[in-house]
């Protein structure tokens, strides 16, 4: 199993410019969930999903735009790159029923200019 | 939200003694989750724990839920357990964060 993968690694945008990070699972797991972290922050969720069809919102969702057609993937798209959305970008996933074991990809350095 | 609180923020250990870090939270929660974050910045599930206390080699965790906070014990502390270690609680599906303790082992 390659677990959770994200790409890309590394990312510098323009204000203003479009982009979505990928994420995608291996382990067959309902949840998914997206997440920021900021120096001496601590990592905040963005969006969640329970299961294809199905997203919600975390504590930190505006300018993000999540979408879930397939148990495997799940995109994070910023709609118009903000330098306060310079962060690195984690992806999770579980399964067991209801929140289990959080998993987590590798990582996404976005730097907006 | 459900407060998340951690302390140290920091610890610095020398190679071979123990420590413990706390976690207190603001709320009933569902779950509690301990997670390291190594200096290449992957994080690693390192107990889930909503109750109770488990152990996996020299790391060990106990979670008091009715008393609202969790603990993690280092024993034999080596320079591989330097990082940032996490808790995590979760409450409707959302997982909060506390802000991390960073804990430097020097050999």
């Amino acid at each position: 199993n390659a677990g959770v993968t994200q790409t890309p690694k590394f990312q510098v945008l323009k204000t203003g410019q479009s982009m979505t990070l990928q994420c995608a699972q291996d382990m067959n797991h309902e949840y998914m969930s997206w997440y920021r972290q900021d120096p001496g922050m601590g990592l905040r969720l963005i969006h969640y999903s329970v299961g294809a069809g199905i997203t919600d919102q975390g504590e930190v969702p505006n300018g993000y735009n999540v979408s879930r057609s397939t148990t495997e993937d799940f995109p994070l798209r910023l709609l118009s790159a903000a330098p306060s959305q310079t962060s690195v970008y984690f992806c999770a996933s579980s399964g067991g029923g209801r929140m289990g074991e959080q998993y987590f990809g590798p990582g996404t350095r976005l730097t907006v200019t | 939200g459900i407060q998340v609180e951690q302390s140290p923020p920091d610890l610095i250990l020398q190679e071979g003694a123990n420590s413990t870090l706390r976690c207190n939270f603001s709320d009933s929660v569902n779950n509690l989750q301990w997670f390291h974050q190594n200096p290449w910045g992957q994080l690693i599930n390192l107990f889930y724990i909503p109750s109770g206390t488990k152990q996996n080699g020299r790391l060990s965790a106990t979670t008091v839920a009715t008393e609202r906070y969790s603990l993690l014990y280092i024993s034999s502390s080596q320079t591989t357990d330097s990082g940032v270690y996490f808790c995590a609680v979760e409450a409707g599906y959302k997982l909060s964060f506390g802000a991390g303790t960073t804990v430097t082992v020097r050999a």
